[in-house]
């Protein structure tokens, strides 16, 4: 079975660092692209970017270019997300997501989310 | 960056009832890159329709998808209890992803 789980809700302060996890099991970590995704309270879906943990090819979205960064460790199957600063207002649910692109593209499993919350 | 946008914002149908959602790109995508999901409240979004009209594993066959090029349609044949949820259109062209900002389906 295809699993993704992420490590635990967070508290921090604003300007502090901060890295979460994603695990995968039950499939070929190293096949499969792993993307992020930020759901803000009450808001919407929101890519954020994605990596190949094979050859640790990372691609961002505009919107999240220089604001965050993604890696991942091949060896223990896990995928990172990290802020150097955190602002109040990342403040959100993170989400990781296995993505499938053979003939088409889509996210077939997803972690079950990390709440992060950025409060003085 | 492709720009998707879902209608109506919110939909309010009762159970039984037919559920029509749109999907319409800024520009042309490919209908294998074009995908559907539902999220319920506290829950991690689910995969329900990819490359724009098959069904994910498991994904009962009320739900069915449709279209091309900017215009896509998630349809739901009969609404169950358990379909009120929010429901996402995404895309994928160039390495970029991205997601309609959602359809809430609620209870009449």
């Amino acid at each position: 079975e295809v699993q993704l789980v992420q490590s635990g809700a967070e508290v921090k302060k604003p300007g502090e660092s901060l890295k979460i996890s994603c695990k995968g099991s039950g499939y070929s970590f190293t096949s499969y692209w792993i993307g992020w995704v930020r759901q803000m309270a009450g808001k919407g879906l929101e890519w954020m970017g994605i990596i190949y943990p094979g050859n640790s090819e990372t691609r961002y979205s505009p919107s999240f270019q220089g604001q965050v960064t993604i890696s991942a460790d091949k060896s223990i199957s896990t995928a990172y997300l990290q802020w150097s600063s955190l602002k109040a207002s990342d403040t959100a649910i993170y989400y990781c997501a296995r993505l499938y692109c053979g003939g088409s593209c889509y996210s077939d499993s997803w972690g079950q989310g990390t709440l992060v919350t950025v409060s003085s | 960056e492709i720009v998707l946008t879902q209608s109506p914002g919110t939909l309010s149908l009762s159970p039984g009832e037919r559920a029509t959602l749109s999907c319409r790109a800024s520009q042309s995508v490919s209908s294998s890159y074009l995908a559907w999901y539902q999220q319920k409240p506290g829950q991690a979004p689910r995969l329900l329709i990819y490359g724009a009209s098959s069904r994910a594993t498991g994904i009962p066959d009320r739900f069915s998808g449709s279209g091309s090029g900017t215009d896509f349609t998630l349809t739901i044949s009969r609404l169950e209890p358990e379909d009120f949820a929010v429901y996402y259109c995404q895309q994928y062209d160039s390495s970029s992803w991205t997601f309609g900002q959602g359809t809430k389906v609620e209870i009449k």
